[in-house]
């Protein structure tokens, strides 16, 4: 247990549907961010924010929209994706306080593993 | 390149063996992690490191900034260690944790 909860745990999805994934952090962190893990493929940064604002969208695709609306809860809404988007989604948070030396521990969520069909 | 490169990429062994697992990075870093994965897909921060060493129980992690290299050692693996194990790298610059990892090793320790 990491504190750090996601849901749904799986789920699976038509492409024209529209979905939400949840992130709940019970650590009193100010960062959290948006994984994706694709088959045979490193973790990929989606979004990451840091008190409550998005400080980085890397290149993701408008069909995914991040959504923080508070320290501890962190939302990531789909809507028309596509086959390639079947992946691993996982959240994690940090303490986010590093003082600009980036060195802090993240704690993972158990992910979410999403078809999409 | 990858700014990450881990070896072995697979990697099995015998219950009791001695493991290591490799990590090469190309870039400057404020410090390096060790992760591990279950097959669940919980991710677990093993290690951060800035330089030397740390211990926790079977685990040892290891840096050498001067070469870029770090190495996690299991000592008398366990089928329970069984696991993705992924190097990451903190690069700085951000007052928040930002990660660049590496591909994973895929460990299988048999009974």
């Amino acid at each position: 247990e990491t504190g750090v909860t996601q849901t749904p745990r799986h789920l699976v999805m038509g492409m024209t549907n529209k979905k939400s994934l949840k992130c709940e952090q019970h650590l009193g962190h100010n960062a959290m961010y948006w994984y994706k893990q694709s088959a045979k493929k490193p973790l990929e940064l989606m979004f990451v924010y840091s008190l409550e604002e998005r400080v980085e969208n890397n290149s993701v695709p408008s069909r995914f929209s991040p959504e923080c609306p508070n320290s501890s809860h962190l939302f990531l809404h789909l809507h028309t994706l596509q086959p390639e988007d079947s992946a691993l989604y996982l959240c994690a948070s940090s303490q986010g306080a590093s003082g600009g030396r980036g060195q802090e521990t993240q704690y993972f969520g158990p992910g979410t593993r999403l078809l999409v069909l | 390149k990858n700014e990450v490169e881990q070896s072995p990429q697979n990697l099995t062994a015998q219950e009791g063996e001695f493991i290591t697992i490799n990590c090469s990075y190309s870039v400057g870093i404020s410090a390096l992690h060790w992760l591990q994965q279950h097959p669940g897909g919980g991710i677990v921060s093993l290690f951060m490191l800035s330089s030397g060493k740390k211990k926790h129980g079977r685990l040892i992690a290891t840096i050498n900034i001067q070469e870029k290299h770090s190495s996690l050692h299991i000592t008398a693996s366990h089928p329970r260690d069984s696991a993705v194990y992924i190097c990451a790298l903190s690069v700085g610059g951000t007052s928040y944790g930002k990660l660049t990892f590496g591909q994973g090793t895929i460990l299988t320790v048999h009974p």
